[in-house]
């Protein structure tokens, strides 16, 4: 039974870029939630997909968006990067009748230069 | 506005010994729950233990127990036996609402645990 995997792992972009991340949920579970991990500080969530569309939002700006597609993967896009967007972004999935159930996947640690 | 403080940046303890992570909470909702979560330096968030608002027990998970004090707003975790694989960043997380409508995780800034030989 595969766990939440993310890809890619690492990932260098320059300021001003655009950058997609994506992720596959846990087997059974419909629900993709996102955070961003600046170092040394906990987890800030981003948002929340499930029935492809956004149901909760963090407090990001719209540079910060989403997709979920109907096989319940998902994607995160960063448009007009800012140095300050250098994280580990986590994602984390739940089953929709249980969102207190939720893993994470290993992240993408990006780094904008 | 629901709120995690984490009071301890870091922490050491000799192998063997057992340690408490000190998390205390801030929420105006009366369903919620509290978790705690290890993320070595690899980076993926491992589960470790979950409290509910409504449960009258303190979790226990094998060698994680969670000391729940609701009227003081605490969920501080209890690490017995410790192990040198225990050396990890451990956080403590909350998530608002009933299990269907509990939109997101708010997080503590976390506690190094170091277990020295």
């Amino acid at each position: 039974d595969a766990g939440v995997t993310q890809s890619p792992t690492h990932l260098i972009k320059t300021r001003g870029q655009q950058v997609t991340l994506r992720c596959s949920p846990k087997s059974g579970h419909d629900t993709v939630s996102w955070y961003q991990q600046a170092l040394g500080q906990g987890p800030q969530f981003i948002f929340q997909y499930y029935e492809e569309e956004e149901r909760q939002r963090g407090n990001f700006p719209d540079r910060f968006s989403g997709h979920q597609f109907p096989n319940y993967s998902s994607e995160l896009n960063v448009n007009a990067l800012l140095l300050g967007d250098s994280a580990l972004y986590l994602c984390a999935s739940s089953p929709l009748e249980n969102l207190y159930e939720q893993y994470f996947g290993p992240g993408t640690r990006l780094t904008v230069t | 506005a629901q709120k995690i403080t984490q009071t301890q940046p870091g922490m050491f303890v000799q192998e063997k010994e057992a340690v408490t992570l000190d998390c205390t909470y801030d929420t105006s909702d009366q369903s919620y729950g509290l978790f705690w979560y290890k993320q070595p330096s690899s980076g993926e968030m491992i589960f470790l233990i979950y409290q509910g608002s409504y449960d009258e027990q303190n979790a226990t998970e094998g060698r994680y127990s969670l000391n729940f004090q609701k009227a003081r707003k605490s969920a501080n975790l209890v690490i017995s036996a410790s192990q040198l694989g225990d050396s990890a960043m451990y956080f403590c997380a909350m998530r608002e609402g009933r299990h269907t409508n509990a939109g997101k995780s708010t997080f503590g800034d976390g506690t190094t645990l170091t277990v020295k030989p």
